[in-house]
């Protein structure tokens, strides 16, 4: 069965720092991999998408992860985070298993940015 | 143009009850997917509709049924709630090509208390 780990349930960081959220998945055949952030009071909006080509794909708002197909991860990353960075933020999976329809998610990380 | 559309906000019912959630797509999406997200956790798969017909299920019990009407809206239906069914309730909107689902658009969710 497809499953999705997110490492850290709650990070904090100041502004300027750089983030990492750390994502695994379990499953061995193709994937689509997605990182998905939902602002307060927010709908979840898509940040960045990997389907195949270069492992380290560019999103909005400065985000990018990269897709290390060995170690089953697809990590976040931003260089210099922002206070409207706050947000929780969610790893999912979309995996041929009797359907290749449906994303499976991580529990998401709360991102907490200070000024 | 609108995005996805979910009614009520909110609801609050007792256990025993039965309850309807409603969803209206994107514009030009046909295909309407459900997912549960309980507190602290991420969203979990519900069903999926294409062509007024569930294409796909996720592991809940039958007391969860939906449908899709010819204008690609949908219900989700919830009979004999459960303290546990309180949670929000997401609807994802997108198309099919060649049987697989594009991106994702997620409505707001209706949040069920289960009293």
């Amino acid at each position: 069965a497809q499953s999705v780990s997110q490492h850290n349930h709650h990070v904090i960081l100041s502004e300027a720092a750089s983030l990492e959220l750390g994502c695994n998945y379990s499953y061995g055949g193709t994937v689509n991999l997605f990182w998905y952030v939902q602002y307060p009071g927010q709908h979840l909006q898509l940040l960045l998408k990997y389907f195949s080509g270069d492992p380290l794909v560019k999103g909005i708002k400065g985000f990018e992860a990269e897709f290390i197909k060995s170690k089953f991860s697809f990590n976040l990353r931003k260089p210099s985070v922002q206070w409207s960075d706050t947000a929780e933020y969610f790893c999912a999976v979309r995996g041929y298993s009797g359907g290749y329809n449906k994303l499976i998610f991580g529990a998401g990380t709360r991102l907490a940015v200070h000024p | 143009d609108a995005g996805v559309t979910q009614s009520p906000t909110h609801l609050i019912k007792t256990r025993g009850q039965q309850v309807t959630l409603r969803c209206s797509p994107k514009s030009g999406h046909d295909t309407v997917s459900w997912y549960q997200q309980a507190l602290g956790q991420g969203p979990q798969f519900i069903f999926q509709y294409y062509e007024e017909e569930e294409r796909q299920r996720g592991n809940f019990p039958d007391r969860f049924s939906g449908h899709q009407f010819p204008n690609y809206s949908s219900e989700l239906n919830v009979n004999a709630l459960l303290l546990g069914d309180s949670a929000l309730y997401l609807c994802a909107s997108s198309t099919l090509t060649s049987g697989r689902v594009n991106e994702q658009f997620f409505g707001p969710g209706t949040r069920l208390t289960v009293l």
